[in-house]
């Protein structure tokens, strides 16, 4: 069936250098994403999204790429603080599916 | 804060009892979302309802059951629980439901089934 899933479970990096996590999807035909971010003890919050008819999309410090032929899209925070330790999820929207998350943590 | 809020916050428990989660969706949202969340499943969509009405199911096992109510707030109710169902439980609302809505997620659930 269908999945998004994360390549990798957990992220290092040291603060001040930029950040890259990876989604994998598996419908050809989804339209819409999204990437959350879940801080410790707190419900996933909205960062950015992109349409199927956009292959890159910024917002403050983030920016999304989508590669519809291979099915892939990440998610690149620039200069990362150790404000950005979290759980990242990638979503496909429409069908609710998100993986189990990459941990991300930044070493000061 | 997203707007969303869930009660309570904790629930302790015992295996086969029953439970009602709550939510109260943002303002003049329609539709609430519910997730369960534990550590090896990662966030899991259980069920959407949209304006009182079932919109979409996920993952939702025959003892776990919602509904929305004419205020629009939602509630899980779990039951027969076994120790497997200890997890986090997330409400989320967004304005129609559509795919393409930003879901907000409320602070969560956190049951404990002993």
């Amino acid at each position: 069936g269908e999945s998004v899933g994360l390549h990798l479970p957990t992220l290092s990096v040291q603060e001040g250098d930029n950040s890259i996590i990876n989604c994998a999807y598996s419908n050809s035909a989804s339209d819409y994403f999204i990437w959350y971010k879940q801080e410790s003890g707190k419900g996933p919050q909205f960062i950015i999204d992109i349409r199927s008819n956009m292959d890159k999309r910024q917002g403050q410090r983030v920016t999304v790429l989508l590669n519809k032929t291979v099915k892939h899209l990440s998610l690149q925070i620039a200069a990362t603080q150790p404000g950005d330790s979290a759980v990242y999820f990638c979503a496909e929207s429409n069908q609710f599916y998100f993986g189990t998350g990459t941990s991300l943590t930044v070493i000061p | 804060d997203s707007g969303v809020t869930q009660t309570p916050k904790h629930l302790i428990t015992a295996t086969g009892q029953r439970v009602t989660l709550r939510c109260s969706p943002r303002s003049g949202d329609l539709s609430v979302y519910w997730y369960q969340q534990s550590l090896d499943q990662g966030l899991q969509f259980l069920i959407q309802y949209y304006n009182g009405e079932e919109r979409a199911k996920g993952n939702i096992l025959e003892r776990f059951s919602a509904q929305q109510f004419p205020d629009l707030h939602s509630e899980l109710n779990l039951s027969s629980l076994e120790l497997g169902d200890s997890a986090l439980y997330f409400c989320a609302s967004s304005v129609r439901g559509a795919g393409s809505d930003t879901q907000y997620f409320g602070p969560g659930t956190r049951l404990t089934v002993l």
